[in-house]
Order: structure tokens, then sequence, then C-alpha cells
């Protein structure tokens, strides 16, 4: 039962550079979502989506895009890296939004220099 | 803007303490998690309440959601090292946005 695979675990970017990190969940759930993690700041939540085709912004969606064709796949897109940017960042998915678990991937560490 | 605040943000206690994590926010919610994160993992649910009052009891763990469901409150009693870990709540309502809280770090003094 694999839930919630991201990938890559670690990751080095140079300013300026871009890149995807890869999520995919095999749960069928409907509502996937990206969060950045730092010290002190919980998680924040970057981008979501309510199902194939649907995505939306969240708190801190400056410099990333998404798109979700699947069901499956949500990939993260960092379109022109910067140091500000570096942080662990989660995907995660759920059934629906009120009430039901959230599933994490185990993280993806990056770092901008 | 950060909806839910969680203090203390960390607290480090010996072996059998007991102590409260507090999760506060203006906002309502149609419901609030406690999730637990341990170093290099994702976050990890404990547990979920949906009702103003309600009080939830995990072993040594007591989750309590206030009465106008814009805070809540998590009690461990004679806390171990297993327990030490980032404690997140997370509200969610009406919109389609999970909020989380700005985590509690817990160390557990054998």
């Amino acid at each position: 039962n694999a839930g919630v695979t991201q990938t890559p675990k670690f990751q080095v970017l140079k300013t300026g550079q871009s890149m995807t990190l890869q999520c995919a969940q095999d749960m069928n759930h409907e509502y996937m979502s990206w969060y950045r993690q730092d010290p002190g700041m919980g998680l924040r939540l970057i981008h979501y989506s309510v199902g194939a085709g649907i995505t939306d912004q969240g708190e801190v969606p400056n410099g990333y895009n998404v798109s979700r064709s699947t069901t499956e796949d949500f990939p993260l897109r960092l379109l022109s890296a910067a140091p500000s940017q570096t942080s662990v960042y989660f995907c995660a998915s759920s059934y629906s939004t009120v009430g039901n678990t959230i599933y994490f991937g185990e993280g993806s560490w990056l770092t901008v220099v | 803007t950060q909806l839910l605040e969680q203090s203390p943000q960390f607290l480090s206690i010996q072996e059998g303490e007991n102590l409260t994590v507090y999760c506060n926010s203006s906002s309502v919610f149609s419901s609030l998690q406690w999730y637990r994160q341990e170093p290099g993992e994702g976050p990890v649910l404990l547990v979920t309440v949906v009702t103003g009052g309600e009080v939830k009891k995990l072993k040594r763990l007591t989750f309590q959601f206030g009465d106008a469901r814009k805070d809540s409150s998590l009690h461990i009693t004679a806390a171990q090292p297993g327990d030490t870990g980032l404690y997140l709540c997370a509200g969610s309502n009406t919109g389609n946005q999970f909020y989380f809280g700005t985590g509690t770090s817990l160390t557990v003094i054998p």
C-alpha cells in the first residue's frame, strides 16, 4: 500500500533553475495539495486540487505552478528557483477536506543556492 | 496570515510530567485535527474532532474542541520519550483548504 509517493527526496538547485517535484497517490483521493514547511511556520499551503483538471492557489503560490491531469498525479513545478524557496515540501491527499484524514508523503528537501 | 496559532512553540519536559498544547484561532472550523510529525517524515493523524465541546481520548492523550469551534487543546498525561515530536493542529471549513497551526515541538527527556 504505497499511499502518497513524492520524489525526489533531496534536491539542490542553483538560483534560476527550474524543476518539478512529483507526487502520486493510489488511494483514489480527489483532494491533493502541496505544502511547504519552514521552521516556526508550520505547514503553509502552496496549491491544491479538488479533482482532475481543477487547481487553485493556497497561501503561498508565487513561484510555483501545478497541474492535475489525472486523479493520481499532482506535480509541483518551480519555475525559476530562488533561495527563498529552500524548504521541505510535502505532498498530501485526502478524500475531501472536511473531517477527513490527510495523508502526507515523506517530504522533499529542496535547497536553492 | 496564520489562521491557527499554537502555544507553546517549544516544550521540554521530564518523563512522567503532564502537558497541554493549545491551538487558537479567530475563525470557526467545521473540523479540527491534530497531527504528530517525527523528524524526516510527514505528519500523521492523531485525531479529528468535529463537534463543539467534543472531547476525545487516545490512551494518554486527551483532545478537546472548543464550544465555539475556534480552538482546541491537546493534553498529554505522564509524558513518555516516545511522545517526542512536532504536534500540529489543522482546521478545515466549508472552503477547500486545510489550515495548519504553527506547530509545537515537544521533547520528553528520559
